[in-house]
């Protein structure tokens, strides 16, 4: 059974770091691509990050780049998403997820296939 | 680049109901569509613009026109009662993901 874990999620002051990680189970993690998503309280779903299999593509939503860093360590299993400069914007449950392909139609498409149950951030004074 | 989706939608049970999601990056690139519920993380219903993925039940559709998604749901269920978020890639740069604001279906 695909289990993905996240944690690391806090109550931090504005302007303070957290590094949020991600447990993956299941699978063969170092095949997949894996993304973030966040929510912020009672909003809507937010793209912020991927990473590819072998960490060479790496992007960032303009809303979080050159805050964010994103990284992965398949021999652990496990994605981080390292976050600094915390803004009261980013409070927010984090979800990582796995980025799977499946065929349809004639054609391969990519799809976020497994979440973890998410982690809390809270950036407050 | 942005999609949009209307807020909030009502169907009454057993009918159907259409959810739309609008955006450039839709010309030229497929959609997802996730279901999610309170408390719980989102969860798949199509893929690739009109796949539905193993457990999704039959009553889930998927369609585009131009730079409009669709997702019907024929015969809706209570439990349907749910977020829908569609999700694609930014049109100005097609590396990047990107959710509609999401719609708030109410089964009547």
């Amino acid at each position: 059974e695909v289990q993905l874990v996240e944690s690391g999620g806090n109550l931090v002051q504005p302007g303070g770091s957290l590094r949020l990680s991600c447990a993956a189970s299941g699978f063969t993690f170092s095949s997949y691509s894996m993304s973030w998503v966040r929510q912020a309280p009672g909003r809507g779903l937010e793209w912020i990050s991927y990473i590819s299999s072998g960490s060479i593509t790496i992007d960032y939503a303009d809303s979080v780049k050159g805050r964010f860093t994103i990284s992965r360590d398949n021999a652990k299993n496990s994605l981080y998403l390292h976050i600094n400069s915390l803004r009261a914007e980013d409070t927010a449950v984090y979800y990582c997820a796995r980025d799977g392909n499946y065929y349809g139609s004639g054609n391969y498409y990519s799809l976020f296939d497994h979440w973890g149950q998410g982690t809390l951030v809270t950036v407050s004074s | 680049s942005e999609l949009t989706q209307d807020p909030a939608v009502s169907v009454a049970l057993g009918q159907t109901v259409r959810i739309t999601c609008q955006g450039d990056s839709l010309r030229s690139y497929y959609v997802n569509w996730y279901q999610q519920k309170p408390g719980q993380a989102p969860v798949v219903v199509i893929y690739g613009k009109t796949n539905r993925p193993s457990g999704i039940p039959d009553r889930f559709s998927g369609s585009t026109s131009g730079s409009t998604a669709y997702l019907t749901i024929t015969g809706a269920q209570a439990e349907d009662e749910a977020d829908y978020y569609c999700n694609s890639r930014d049109s100005t740069n097609t590396r990047l993901g990107v959710f509609g604001g999401g719609t708030k279906l109410t089964v009547l």
